[in-house]
């Protein structure tokens, strides 16, 4: 089935450091990829999406290229604040489906 | 304006009892959802409705029922509730042009005793 796959948390960062977080999908056909954030308290956000290979999605200074043949979808950052501390959910949407299907969420922590 | 709004924020109760979540959205959309997230913040979606229909119904206990009186509104209502129902239900909305896209309320904190 479809699934998605990310790196465990939580990712604890010092104020302008790179961030990095892992994810892979396994999926039938070519889905569109996501990431939400969603900071203390609050829902998800949409912070980026990709809908097709080799697409790049940005927002925010973050950024994720859709890698078909790595069936990866890292999100990275060069330069973390403290306000970007959240937990950060990738996914993945079929169109036949009709679904969302997140990973299981990398709480990330950043600190001054 | 909040674009997609729950109540109650927090809803603690005893073990079968029978409670409501509702959900309003001001976006004019037409496809509704709820998600329940765990204690480990893992995200799964438990129902699905476009212009007041189900359409996608996930594997849930059936004391949930969804209700949508109209496309804006979908409200979750659970019976005989239980500790492992303790969780926070987020519902969202979406454009059905572009399901992918969805916007989330703020949740439900939902305590089971």
């Amino acid at each position: 089935g479809n699934s998605v796959t990310q790196m465990e948390g939580p990712v604890t960062l010092s104020e302008e450091a790179f961030l990095t977080i892992n994810c892979t999908y396994t999926a039938t056909g070519y889905p569109s990829l996501f990431w939400y954030v969603q900071y203390p308290g609050e829902g998800l956000q949409l912070l980026l999406k990709a809908t097709k290979a080799d697409d790049k999605g940005s927002n925010k200074g973050f950024e994720a290229t859709y890698r078909k043949e790595t069936t990866s979808f890292h999100l990275e950052k060069g330069s973390v604040q403290v306000s970007d501390s959240a937990v950060y959910f990738c996914a993945l949407f079929y169109n036949q489906g009709g679904k969302l299907i997140f990973g299981q969420g990398t709480e990330l922590s950043v600190k001054p | 304006d909040t674009a997609v709004s729950q109540t109650p924020k927090y809803l603690v109760t005893q073990m079968g009892n029978d409670k409501s979540i509702k959900c309003e959205q001001n976006l004019g959309h037409d496809t509704m959802y709820w998600y329940k997230q765990d204690s480990k913040k893992f995200l799964k979606i438990m129902f699905s409705y476009n212009n007041k229909e189900l359409i996608i119904n996930e594997t849930v206990p059936n004391r949930f029922s969804p209700k949508s009186p109209d496309k804006a509104h979908l409200n979750l209502h659970i019976n005989s509730l239980e500790l492992g129902d303790s969780a926070v239900y987020f519902c969202a909305s979406s454009a059905e042009a572009d399901r992918n896209e969805q916007y989330f309320g703020p949740g439900t904190r939902l305590t089971v005793t």
